[in-house]
C-alpha cells in the first residue's frame, strides 16, 4: 500500500538522452511536487503542481519538464540531459492548502554519464 | 527569502542516552510550519515531527520533541532512548504560509548526519 512511489528507482543514462520519472500517489492528494538532491544532499524544490497551477523555481532549467495525466501521477521529463543533473529526485503530494503535510516518494538516483 | 541552517553536519549519540538536533532559520513572516524529516539509508524522507508557528506548545511524538523558540528562530530537535534504527540524515524544513509564488513548497537546511552507537 505504497503512498506515493516512483519509477524507476535507478536511471544510468548518457548524456544528450531524453529520460522520464514517474511519480504516482495513491493518498487522494490533489497537489504534486518534484526535488531535487544534490550530491550534498541538499534537497531544493523544482516544481509544484496542482490541477490549478503549476509553478516553477525559476532555477530550473527549461530542459525539465513536468506532465500530469492526471490527478494521481506526476511525471517528470528530462531532455538532452547533462552530467550536472546527476542527483537523486524526489516526488512528493499533499492535499491542498499551506497547513498540509507533504509524503514523500522514495527517490530516483539519475545518473548521467 | 527564508533560509533554514543547520550548523551540526554530523552528530553521534549512545543508543539509549538523549541527542538534539539544532536548526535555525530566518523569515520574516510570522505564521509558518516547520517539519523535522528523517532520510535513513534507504533513501525514503519520512515525516518525523511538524509545527505550527502559531502554536506555543511544543510538538511531540513519542521519543521525539521539538524546542520551538519563535523569538530565536529556533526549532531544535530532541530524539530520547535513542535507538540504532534513528540513524540517518534528518533534515529541517520551513513552509510559509503565505500564498504566493512559493506556495506550498519546502525550504530544507542541508541535513544533520545522526549516528547511533550500540
Amino acid at each position: 500500500d505504497t503512498a506515493v512511489s516512483q519509477t524507476p528507482k535507478y536511471l544510468v543514462t548518457q548524456m544528450g538522452n531524453d529520460k522520464s520519472i514517474k511519480c504516482e500517489q495513491n493518498l487522494g492528494h490533489d497537489t504534486m511536487y518534484w526535488y531535487k538532491q544534490d550530491s550534498k544532499k541538499f534537497l531544493k524544490i523544482m516544481f509544484s503542481y496542482n490541477n490549478k497551477e503549476l509553478i516553477i523555481n525559476e532555477t530550473v532549467p527549461n530542459r525539465f519538464s513536468p506532465k500530469s495525466p492526471d490527478k494521481a501521477h506526476l511525471n517528470l521529463h528530462i531532455n538532452s540531459l547533462e552530467l550536472g543533473d546527476s542527483a537523486v529526485y524526489f516526488c512528493a503530494s499533499s492535499l491542498a492548502g499551506i497547513q498540509e503535510t507533504q509524503y514523500f516518494g522514495p527517490g530516483t538516483r539519475l545518473l548521467v554519464l | 527569502a527564508q533560509t533554514v541552517t543547520q550548523s551540526q553536519p554530523e552528530m553521534s549519540v549512545q543508543e539509549a542516552e538523549t541527542v538534539t538536533l539544532s536548526c535555525t532559520y530566518d523569515t520574516s513572516e510570522s505564521d509558518y510550519y516547520l517539519f523535522w524529516y528523517k532520510q535513513p539509508p534507504s533513501r525514503q524522507m519520512i515525516l518525523v515531527i511538524r509545527q505550527e508557528a502559531y502554536k506555543q506548545q511544543n510538538a511531540t511524538e513519542n521519543r521525539f520533541s521539538v524546542n520551538f523558540q519563535k523569538a530565536a528562530k529556533s526549532f531544535s530537535l530532541k530524539i530520547s532512548d535513542s535507538q540504532l534504527g534513528d540513524a540517518a540524515m534528518y533534515f529541517c524544513a520551513y513552509r510559509s504560509a503565505n500564498y504566493g509564488g512559493s506556495q506550498g513548497n519546502l525550504i530544507f537546511g542541508k541535513g544533520t548526519k545522526l549516528s547511533v552507537k550500540p
